[in-house]
Order: C-alpha cells, then structure tokens, then sequence
C-alpha cells in the first residue's frame, strides 16, 4: 500500500522560502496525483494544491499562485512544495496527501513550519 | 471564511445517530461528488467517505454520506467515543481554474 513520509519540522524566518518533503513507498511517484494541504493552527483544511490527471498539469489554489511551486523527482519517488515570502500566517502544518482531486486516500505525518523572526 | 459551510460543533451521546451538514453551491457540491474526513486530535486527516456515499476499506458502515443538490451530510450512527473528532467536508470546484475546497469542519463531541 501507499505510504507517504514527510520532512521534518522548520522554522523560517519571514522572507524567506520552505520546501518539504514528501517520499512515496509502495507505489512510484508516476502512478500517483500528489496534492498539499495545510492547516494552522487550530484552523481548518486548506488545499494549496495538486496534479489534476483530468487536466494533466499540476493546479495552484488561486491564493498561493505565485507563491508556491509543487515538483516531482521520479528518480526519488519524492514530491516537493517550495513556498516562498513567507510570513507568520503560512505557520502550519503543510501534509501531502494522494488522490482524485476532492478524494485523498492516503496523507503523509505532516510537517509543521513555524514562521517567526 | 470557508467554500463550503458545516456547523462548527455537534454531539451526542453513546449510541445516539448524528449527522452533520455541508453546504455548498452548483460550482462545488451541486456539480460534483462531495468527500468526508475525519481527524482525531493531533492527526492526519483520514479519508472517511469518498463520492458522496462511498466507504474505504476499514471505515464501519456506521458512518454514512448522502448528498441532495447543493447540500450534503454524513451520518454516524451508534456513536461511540472514538468518533469524538473534527468531520471536514470536501468538493471538487468548478470555477475559476478548479480547486478542492473544504468545510471549516464539524467538532463532533460524545457526551
């Protein structure tokens, strides 16, 4: 079965860019439609991201574009979300999940980044 | 301010059938197949009903999704204490150039 496992906890400081890691087990990279997800504290689910295979390109939710950038390395089986300007409101937990765009079966641990001068 | 709207808290007690909406509108819910999550505290989400009234493998059949237009809920009957957890609802929506949007979640509380 799919296992997601993701990079460990950041802290930046405002400006500046995080990127996570997420590493796919037991299925390749390829077979998959990769999405990211955050969730601050005490929020709600909020979707950043994700491979649409109707669309077959990789779509932005219209408030990070821009702002985000969300790439594979098959070679690893790794996917990655780089989110850049970082300010206090990105502190969250940012989880990659798999599934058909609204249907994500499988999540990673999550990886909290904390954004703080 | 979410896409969709869920009521912020529910409960019930033992053994008791609770549901919890989830409104949308014909971009989202009204066009396209709607997604439950449960997330037990200081957890990832778990995927707990997909295109409107499917459950994954494990999930009990206690837990079932209905969907009617622009609305959708999920049910749990026979409640239990581990259902204690935050319900999320979730769509697929067709404006702009498409995004998954969520509910603010339900914080379902066992009595």
């Amino acid at each position: 079965q799919v296992q997601l496992v993701q990079s460990g906890a950041e802290v930046k400081k405002p400006g500046a860019s995080v990127k996570v890691s997420c590493k796919v087990s037991g299925y390749t990279l390829t077979e998959l439609s990769m999405h990211w997800v955050r969730q601050a504290p005490g929020k709600g689910l909020e979707w950043m991201g994700g491979f649409d295979p109707e669309d077959g390109e990789t779509i932005y939710a219209q408030k990070f574009q821009g702002r985000v950038t969300m790439t594979e390395d098959t070679s690893t089986d790794t996917a990655y979300m780089e989110l850049s300007s970082l300010r206090s409101e990105d502190t969250a937990v940012y989880y990659c999940a798999t599934g058909q765009r609204a249907s994500m079966d499988v999540w990673g641990q999550g990886t909290t980044v904390t954004v703080s001068s | 301010q979410s896409v969709l709207t869920q009521p912020p808290s529910a409960s019930g007690t033992p053994g008791q059938r609770v549901t919890i909406s989830c409104s949308g509108s014909s971009s989202n819910i009204g066009s396209n197949t709607v997604n439950w999550y449960q997330q037990l505290p200081g957890t990832a989400p778990k995927l707990l009903i997909y295109s409107n009234n499917q459950r994954p493998s494990g999930v009990p059949d206690r837990f079932s999704g209905s969907k009617s237009g622009t609305s959708a809920s999920l049910a749990i009957s026979g409640l239990q204490s581990e259902d204690e957890a935050d319900y999320y609802c979730a769509a697929w929506d067709d404006s702009l150039n498409g995004d998954v949007v969520f509910g603010g979640g339900t914080k379902l509380t066992v009595l």
